[in-house]
Protein backbone atom coordinates (compact mmCIF):
# COMPACT_ATOMS: atom_id res chain seq x y z
CA UNK A 1 0.00 0.00 0.00
CA UNK A 2 1.52 3.33 -1.24
CA UNK A 3 1.50 5.75 1.97
CA UNK A 4 -0.63 8.60 -0.21
CA UNK A 5 -2.86 7.04 -2.63
CA UNK A 6 -5.05 9.17 -5.68
CA UNK A 7 -6.73 8.11 -8.32
CA UNK A 8 -4.26 9.19 -11.44
CA UNK A 9 -7.37 9.89 -13.40
CA UNK A 10 -8.05 11.69 -15.50
CA UNK A 11 -10.91 13.24 -13.98
CA UNK A 12 -13.33 15.25 -16.62
CA UNK A 13 -15.71 17.48 -15.92
CA UNK A 14 -17.78 20.81 -17.75
CA UNK A 15 -17.16 24.11 -17.39
CA UNK A 16 -18.64 25.46 -14.04
CA UNK A 17 -19.26 21.93 -12.24
CA UNK A 18 -17.45 21.00 -9.05
CA UNK A 19 -14.61 19.26 -9.35
CA UNK A 20 -13.81 16.54 -6.01
CA UNK A 21 -10.41 15.10 -6.42
CA UNK A 22 -9.45 12.90 -3.38
CA UNK A 23 -6.54 11.38 -0.94
CA UNK A 24 -5.86 8.98 1.16
CA UNK A 25 -3.24 8.19 2.89
CA UNK A 26 -1.81 5.63 5.53
CA UNK A 27 -0.08 7.09 8.56
CA UNK A 28 -2.90 8.07 11.23
CA UNK A 29 0.83 10.00 12.79
CA UNK A 30 0.26 12.29 10.14
CA UNK A 31 0.04 15.84 10.83
CA UNK A 32 -0.44 18.39 7.86
CA UNK A 33 -1.66 18.14 4.53
CA UNK A 34 -1.44 20.16 1.33
CA UNK A 35 -2.97 20.47 -2.37
CA UNK A 36 -0.05 21.49 -5.07
CA UNK A 37 -1.31 22.05 -8.72
CA UNK A 38 1.40 21.31 -11.64
CA UNK A 39 0.36 22.40 -15.23
CA UNK A 40 2.15 20.08 -17.83
CA UNK A 41 6.03 20.66 -17.80
CA UNK A 42 5.64 22.94 -14.92
CA UNK A 43 6.47 22.84 -11.38
CA UNK A 44 4.27 22.11 -8.57
CA UNK A 45 2.58 25.13 -6.99
CA UNK A 46 0.99 25.37 -3.82
CA UNK A 47 -3.08 25.93 -3.15
CA UNK A 48 -4.07 25.03 0.07
CA UNK A 49 -3.12 23.41 3.27
CA UNK A 50 -4.60 21.95 6.09
CA UNK A 51 -4.02 20.85 9.73
CA UNK A 52 -7.29 19.94 11.69
CA UNK A 53 -10.22 18.00 10.62
CA UNK A 54 -13.18 19.72 8.81
CA UNK A 55 -13.17 22.09 5.85
CA UNK A 56 -11.08 25.33 5.06
CA UNK A 57 -12.28 27.22 2.07
CA UNK A 58 -10.25 29.68 0.06
CA UNK A 59 -11.93 31.21 -2.75
CA UNK A 60 -13.41 28.75 -5.07
CA UNK A 61 -11.43 26.00 -3.56
CA UNK A 62 -12.17 23.86 -0.26
CA UNK A 63 -10.05 21.48 1.33
CA UNK A 64 -11.57 18.87 3.33
CA UNK A 65 -9.70 16.71 6.16
CA UNK A 66 -10.71 13.57 7.45
CA UNK A 67 -8.28 12.36 9.64
CA UNK A 68 -10.55 9.74 11.23
CA UNK A 69 -11.18 7.75 7.82
CA UNK A 70 -7.23 9.11 7.06
CA UNK A 71 -8.86 11.32 3.89
CA UNK A 72 -8.33 14.58 2.43
CA UNK A 73 -10.26 15.75 -0.16
CA UNK A 74 -10.72 19.13 -2.79
CA UNK A 75 -13.33 20.43 -4.03
CA UNK A 76 -12.90 23.10 -7.38
CA UNK A 77 -16.13 24.98 -7.45
CA UNK A 78 -17.41 26.87 -11.02
CA UNK A 79 -14.16 24.76 -12.45
CA UNK A 80 -12.34 26.82 -15.26
CA UNK A 81 -10.40 25.36 -18.22
CA UNK A 82 -7.59 27.37 -16.45
CA UNK A 83 -7.76 24.31 -13.73
CA UNK A 84 -6.96 21.84 -15.84
CA UNK A 85 -4.04 19.98 -14.48
CA UNK A 86 -2.37 17.80 -12.08
CA UNK A 87 -3.41 18.17 -8.08
CA UNK A 88 -1.04 16.90 -5.78
CA UNK A 89 -1.68 15.56 -2.29
CA UNK A 90 1.30 16.09 0.13
CA UNK A 91 1.54 14.80 3.46
CA UNK A 92 3.78 15.46 6.12
CA UNK A 93 4.13 13.28 9.27
CA UNK A 94 6.51 15.27 11.65
CA UNK A 95 4.93 17.68 14.13
CA UNK A 96 7.06 20.53 16.45
CA UNK A 97 10.58 20.53 16.99
CA UNK A 98 10.86 16.86 14.92
CA UNK A 99 9.52 18.71 12.18
CA UNK A 100 11.88 18.31 9.41
CA UNK A 101 9.50 19.53 6.31
CA UNK A 102 9.61 15.62 4.37
CA UNK A 103 6.44 15.56 2.17
CA UNK A 104 4.90 12.43 1.04
CA UNK A 105 3.26 12.96 -2.54
CA UNK A 106 0.64 10.45 -4.00
CA UNK A 107 0.99 10.17 -7.50
CA UNK A 108 -1.40 13.06 -8.81
CA UNK A 109 -5.16 13.39 -10.55
CA UNK A 110 -5.25 14.94 -13.50
CA UNK A 111 -8.09 17.21 -14.07
CA UNK A 112 -9.76 18.32 -17.49
CA UNK A 113 -12.12 21.10 -17.21
CA UNK A 114 -14.16 20.94 -20.42
CA UNK A 115 -15.32 24.39 -22.10
CA UNK B 1 13.06 38.47 -5.65
CA UNK B 2 13.34 34.99 -8.09
CA UNK B 3 12.52 33.00 -5.87
CA UNK B 4 13.60 29.83 -6.36
CA UNK B 5 16.20 28.74 -9.09
CA UNK B 6 17.46 26.01 -11.15
CA UNK B 7 20.55 24.97 -13.17
CA UNK B 8 20.93 24.04 -15.97
CA UNK B 9 17.14 23.21 -17.00
CA UNK B 10 17.95 20.56 -19.62
CA UNK B 11 20.94 17.86 -19.64
CA UNK B 12 22.02 15.40 -21.80
CA UNK B 13 24.43 12.63 -20.03
CA UNK B 14 25.92 9.66 -21.07
CA UNK B 15 25.64 6.85 -18.86
CA UNK B 16 28.96 6.88 -16.36
CA UNK B 17 29.44 10.85 -16.43
CA UNK B 18 29.02 13.15 -13.16
CA UNK B 19 27.21 16.34 -12.85
CA UNK B 20 26.26 19.09 -10.44
CA UNK B 21 22.56 20.33 -10.31
CA UNK B 22 22.52 23.96 -8.97
CA UNK B 23 19.31 25.17 -6.93
CA UNK B 24 19.54 28.56 -4.75
CA UNK B 25 16.42 30.92 -2.81
CA UNK B 26 16.55 34.06 -2.34
CA UNK B 27 13.88 33.95 0.56
CA UNK B 28 15.99 33.39 3.49
CA UNK B 29 14.86 29.50 4.25
CA UNK B 30 16.07 27.46 6.63
CA UNK B 31 15.00 23.94 4.59
CA UNK B 32 15.76 23.02 1.27
CA UNK B 33 14.56 19.43 -0.62
CA UNK B 34 15.66 17.97 -3.51
CA UNK B 35 13.27 15.62 -5.59
CA UNK B 36 12.87 13.68 -8.24
CA UNK B 37 9.24 13.31 -10.47
CA UNK B 38 8.93 10.38 -12.91
CA UNK B 39 5.80 9.57 -15.09
CA UNK B 40 2.98 7.95 -12.51
CA UNK B 41 4.81 8.11 -9.44
CA UNK B 42 4.38 12.04 -8.33
CA UNK B 43 7.59 13.57 -6.58
CA UNK B 44 9.80 11.14 -4.65
CA UNK B 45 12.12 13.24 -2.12
CA UNK B 46 15.80 12.33 -2.86
CA UNK B 47 17.50 14.61 -0.03
CA UNK B 48 16.90 17.37 2.25
CA UNK B 49 18.31 19.94 4.66
CA UNK B 50 16.76 20.95 7.23
CA UNK B 51 19.30 23.79 8.09
CA UNK B 52 22.45 25.11 7.16
CA UNK B 53 25.09 22.54 7.79
CA UNK B 54 22.94 19.46 7.74
CA UNK B 55 21.48 17.17 5.46
CA UNK B 56 19.73 13.81 5.34
CA UNK B 57 18.45 11.22 3.85
CA UNK B 58 14.84 10.66 1.70
CA UNK B 59 13.28 7.76 0.12
CA UNK B 60 15.40 7.73 -2.96
CA UNK B 61 18.98 8.81 -2.07
CA UNK B 62 20.89 5.83 -3.50
CA UNK B 63 23.48 7.49 -6.64
CA UNK B 64 22.97 10.91 -5.13
CA UNK B 65 25.04 13.16 -2.65
CA UNK B 66 24.17 16.97 -1.79
CA UNK B 67 25.86 19.86 -0.47
CA UNK B 68 24.23 22.60 1.19
CA UNK B 69 27.18 25.38 0.90
CA UNK B 70 25.74 28.20 2.55
CA UNK B 71 21.97 29.02 3.71
CA UNK B 72 20.82 30.44 -0.05
CA UNK B 73 22.32 27.21 -2.21
CA UNK B 74 22.63 23.41 -1.93
CA UNK B 75 23.33 21.38 -4.39
CA UNK B 76 22.48 17.65 -6.12
CA UNK B 77 25.70 15.47 -7.62
CA UNK B 78 25.57 12.35 -9.70
CA UNK B 79 28.63 10.90 -9.74
CA UNK B 80 28.25 7.87 -12.15
CA UNK B 81 25.04 8.63 -14.23
CA UNK B 82 22.38 5.57 -15.05
CA UNK B 83 19.82 5.69 -17.15
CA UNK B 84 17.74 5.06 -14.13
CA UNK B 85 18.21 8.84 -12.96
CA UNK B 86 16.60 9.94 -16.47
CA UNK B 87 14.25 12.14 -14.54
CA UNK B 88 12.81 15.99 -13.78
CA UNK B 89 14.85 17.20 -10.81
CA UNK B 90 12.84 19.59 -8.61
CA UNK B 91 14.36 21.80 -5.81
CA UNK B 92 12.55 23.19 -3.23
CA UNK B 93 12.53 25.83 -0.19
CA UNK B 94 10.56 26.09 3.21
CA UNK B 95 10.85 28.68 5.67
CA UNK B 96 9.07 26.63 8.39
CA UNK B 97 9.04 23.34 7.10
CA UNK B 98 5.67 23.40 6.53
CA UNK B 99 4.94 25.45 3.16
CA UNK B 100 7.16 24.77 0.36
CA UNK B 101 8.20 26.57 -2.77
CA UNK B 102 9.51 24.70 -5.54
CA UNK B 103 12.29 25.41 -8.50
CA UNK B 104 11.44 25.53 -12.16
CA UNK B 105 13.14 22.03 -12.36
CA UNK B 106 15.81 19.99 -14.81
CA UNK B 107 15.46 18.00 -16.63
CA UNK B 108 17.75 15.32 -17.22
CA UNK B 109 18.18 12.54 -19.81
CA UNK B 110 21.08 9.81 -19.26
CA UNK B 111 21.91 8.15 -22.60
Amino acid sequence: QKEVEQNSGPLSVPEGAIASLNCTYSDRGSQSFFWYRQYSGKSPELIMFIYSNGDKEDGRFTAQLNKASQYVSLLIRDSQPSDSATYLCAVNRGAGAGNTGKLIFGQGTTLQVKP
Amino acid sequence: NAGVTQTPKFQVLKTGQSMTLQCAQDMNHNSMYWYRQDPGMGLRLIYYSASEGTTDKGEVPNGYNVSRLNKREFSLRLESAAPSQTSVYFCASSENAETQYFGPGTRLLVL
